[in-house]
C-alpha cells in the first residue's frame, strides 16, 4: 500500500521569508499523482498544488513551488515570501494512475510570525 | 453555491445513536468519497464509490455505512455512535481525469458524548 510520510507535525516562518514543508511517499506505481492541501482554520480544503509524475519540471503556483526529486520519492512544498495568511494546515497526498483514491499525510501546522 | 455541500456543519450526538452525514454535489462526477480527519492522523479513507452502483470499504469502514442514493449525493452513516468516531468528516468528490484531485465539502465535525 502506498504511503505519505510528512515527518514535521510543526513549522514556523518568518513573514517575507521561505519555508519549505517535507513529504515523502512510498509506491510501486509509476504513473501518480501528488498534491499539496491547504487546510486554513476555516477546516476548508484547498488544493495549493498539483505535479504529474510523469512531468519532470517541477509545478509553481505564484508563490508556491514544488520540489519533485522521482527517484527519492521526495515532494516537497516551497512557500517564498510567506504571508500571515498562509498560516494553515498543510497536507500532502498521492493519488496514482490505478484509481483515483487520494492517499494522505498527517499533515504539518505552519505559523506565520509577523 | 458550493461545489460539495455537507450537512450539518457540526453535530453533537449521545453514545448509541444512529446519525446520517449528507453530502451532496453539483460537480457532475461520478467518484465521491468519506474521509474522516483526527488530529495527528490526517484523513482517512472511510468509504467510495466510483458510481451509484460501485460501494467499496476503505481503510476505516468499521462502525460505517454508505448510501449513494443518486450520482450527486452520497451519504454516511454511524449506526451507533461511539465517542472515538468524534472527527472532523470531509466529503469529496473527483472527475475520472484524476490530475485535478478532488473537491472537498467543508466538513462536518462530529462529536459523540
Amino acid at each position: 500500500a502506498q504511503t505519505v510520510t510528512q515527518s514535521q507535525p510543526e513549522m514556523s516562518v518568518q513573514e517575507a521569508e521561505t519555508v519549505t514543508l517535507s513529504c515523502t511517499y512510498d509506491t510501486s506505481e509509476s504513473d501518480y499523482y501528488l498534491f499539496w492541501y491547504k487546510q486554513p482554520p476555516s477546516r476548508q480544503m484547498i488544493l495549493v498544488i498539483r505535479q504529474e509524475a510523469y512531468k519532470q519540471q517541477n509545478a509553481t503556483e505564484n508563490r508556491f513551488s514544488v520540489n519533485f526529486q522521482k527517484a527519492a520519492k521526495s515532494f516537497s512544498l516551497k512557500i517564498s515570501d510567506s504571508q500571515l495568511g498562509d498560516a494553515a494546515m498543510y497536507f500532502c497526498a498521492y493519488g496514482s494512475g490505478a484509481n483515483s483514491k487520494l492517499t494522505f499525510g498527517k499533515g504539518i501546522t505552519l505559523s506565520v510570525r509577523p | 453555491d458550493a461545489d460539495v455541500t455537507q450537512t450539518p456543519r457540526n453535530r453533537i450526538t449521545k453514545t448509541g445513536k444512529r446519525i446520517m452525514l449528507e453530502c451532496s454535489q453539483t460537480k457532475g462526477h461520478d467518484r465521491m468519497y468519506w474521509y474522516r480527519q483526527d488530529p495527528g492522523l490526517g484523513l482517512r479513507l472511510i468509504y467510495y464509490s466510483f458510481d451509484v452502483k460501485d460501494i467499496n470499504k476503505g481503510e476505516i469502514s468499521d462502525g460505517y455505512s454508505v448510501s449513494r442514493q443518486a450520482q450527486a449525493k452520497f451519504s454516511l452513516s454511524l449506526e451507533s455512535a461511539i465517542p472515538n468516531q468524534t472527527a472532523l468528516y470531509f466529503c469529496a468528490t473527483s472527475a475520472p481525469d484524476r490530475v485535478y484531485g478532488y473537491t472537498f465539502g467543508s466538513g462536518t465535525r462530529l462529536t459523540v458524548v
